[in-house]
């Protein structure tokens, strides 16, 4: 499994975009990066994911480097609810894979 | 209900007792995995089923872990002879888990606390 580095916390204002880096520079071809979060006292929500492509949907935007050796997830209008750990996760694309849980970003935002 | 639902929430043992961990799948998923998360840490993989099949039981900690999904829906984790050191949030989480897919999103329940005294 590629491992991953993220920085252990981050603060954004409310209503300004969240850019949270993760760097995966041991993905491996067909490892696509997912980006899940846990909110305090709740099980971990899956954001979003991508292969190689930029992806964007309606919680989040997900930028990959065209080495695919980092990416960055984007919360274009960051509000309070969105403070909880952010956790980025390279995973093979077929069924029955585990998810390997890194130490993730904590994001706080703040009014 | 839509979404990955566990029971109970919270759970209080004293050493020794056997528990039981409850986990209702997303309808119709087919993978279902176990996860167990320590105070202050991510999740950690624990075992995984397809359908009935328990297909990969490598992070159960030792042999007083089972988890079973006997007729390929609800699951159950079981601990038997419980240690403080197994107090942490047990999470669940389904997946739709079909071959012909590229990518296989896991969801996830909201987990059950374990306090063991």
């Amino acid at each position: 499994d590629a491992k991953t580095t993220q920085p252990p916390s981050m603060d954004c204002a409310e209503g300004r975009a969240a850019n949270l880096p993760c760097n995966h520079s041991t993905i491996s071809g067909n490892e696509y990066v997912y980006w899940y979060r846990q909110i305090h006292s709740q099980g971990p929500q899956y954001i979003i994911h991508g292969l190689k492509n930029n992806e964007t949907n309606e919680m989040a935007s997900l930028i990959i480097t065209e080495d695919r050796k980092s990416s960055t997830l984007i919360l274009p209008h960051a509000t309070l609810r969105d403070t909880a750990v952010y956790y980025c996760i390279p995973q093979r694309g077929e069924y029955g894979n585990k998810l390997v849980f890194g130490a993730g970003t904590i994001l706080r935002v703040k009014s | 209900g839509a979404g990955v639902s566990q029971s109970p929430r919270y759970k209080v043992a004293k050493r020794g007792q056997d528990v039981a961990l409850r986990c209702d799948p997303i309808s119709g998923h087919v993978s279902l995995f176990w996860y167990q998360q320590a105070l202050g840490q991510g999740p950690e993989f624990l075992t995984y089923f397809q359908n009935e099949a328990q297909l990969d039981k490598s992070g159960l900690p030792s042999d007083r872990f089972f988890a079973e999904r006997p007729e390929g829906s609800v699951s159950t984790l079981k601990i038997q002879r419980t240690q403080q050191e197994d107090s942490a949030v047990y999470l669940c989480a389904s997946s739709f888990g079909v071959r012909s897919t590229t990518t296989d999103t896991q969801y996830f329940g909201p987990g059950t606390r374990l306090t063991v005294l």
